[in-house]
């Protein structure tokens, strides 16, 4: 099993839609975990933190279940700049290396 | 400029040359990781070191493969006799381990690496 898993893409949404990605991480000692966005061409960037049940800023949600060592992004009234790759981050644990999914490819449609 | 600079931004070598490439990273982190990355994938973790100490290289990693981080501040990763399947985008990031945004990691824009 890979160390961590994401949902296969490409997604393709209109314009307004709510959209949801799953990670799933084989570690069960990772603490803290984190999506990054990384647009074509571009590096990846810090989208969201989620230490502890989940957190939400604006429009994106991010939930954690310790249980089934998931993680979920969801965008709410999605726009057309929300079209990038989605990165679930997740690190071994606070001293070792930090581990990327394969990435979730989102794209927006007018 | 405050942020994790990387030189050279592209690198077009010929099979079997020896490149080297630089990462500045933001000067108060003491973890700098080196990641690689090809078209339609996430980053691929290489290895990371804090401050002068290289902890962890992946076991995927080709002897071929060296980095460095001699006065815990700049890094250089050397790839030798390169190979067509080195061609990558070859990402360096900085975080400051422990400290405040819970280690936010930051990236530098990446060294293209095409090998002939």
């Amino acid at each position: 099993r890979k160390e961590v898993e994401q949902d296969p893409g490409p997604f393709n949404v209109p314009e307004g839609a709510t959209v949801a990605f799953n990670c799933t991480y084989s570690n069960s000692a990772s603490q803290s975990f984190f999506w990054y966005r990384q647009d074509c061409r571009k590096e990846p960037k810090l989208l969201m933190s989620v230490y502890s049940s989940g957190n939400e800023d604006g429009r994106f949600t991010a939930q954690l279940n310790r249980a089934s060592q998931y993680i979920s992004l969801l965008i709410r009234d999605s726009k057309l700049s929300d079209s990038a790759t989605y990165l679930c981050v997740v690190p071994e644990s606070s001293a070792s290396k930090i581990i990327f999914g394969s990435g979730t490819r989102l794209s927006i449609r007018p | 400029d405050t942020g994790v600079s990387q030189n050279p931004r592209h690198k077009i070598t010929k099979r079997g040359q020896n490149v080297t490439f630089r990462c500045d990273p933001i000067s108060e982190h003491n973890r700098l990781y080196w990641y690689r990355q090809t078209l339609g994938q996430g980053p691929e973790f290489l290895t990371y070191f804090q401050n002068e100490a290289q902890l962890e290289k992946s076991r995927l990693l080709s002897d071929r493969f060296s980095a460095e981080r001699p006065k815990g501040s700049f890094s250089t990763l050397e790839i030798q006799r390169t190979e067509q399947g080195d061609s990558a985008m070859y990402l360096c990031a900085s975080r400051l381990a422990g400290g405040p945004g819970g280690g936010e990691l930051f990236f530098g824009e990446g060294s293209r690496l095409t090998v002939l």
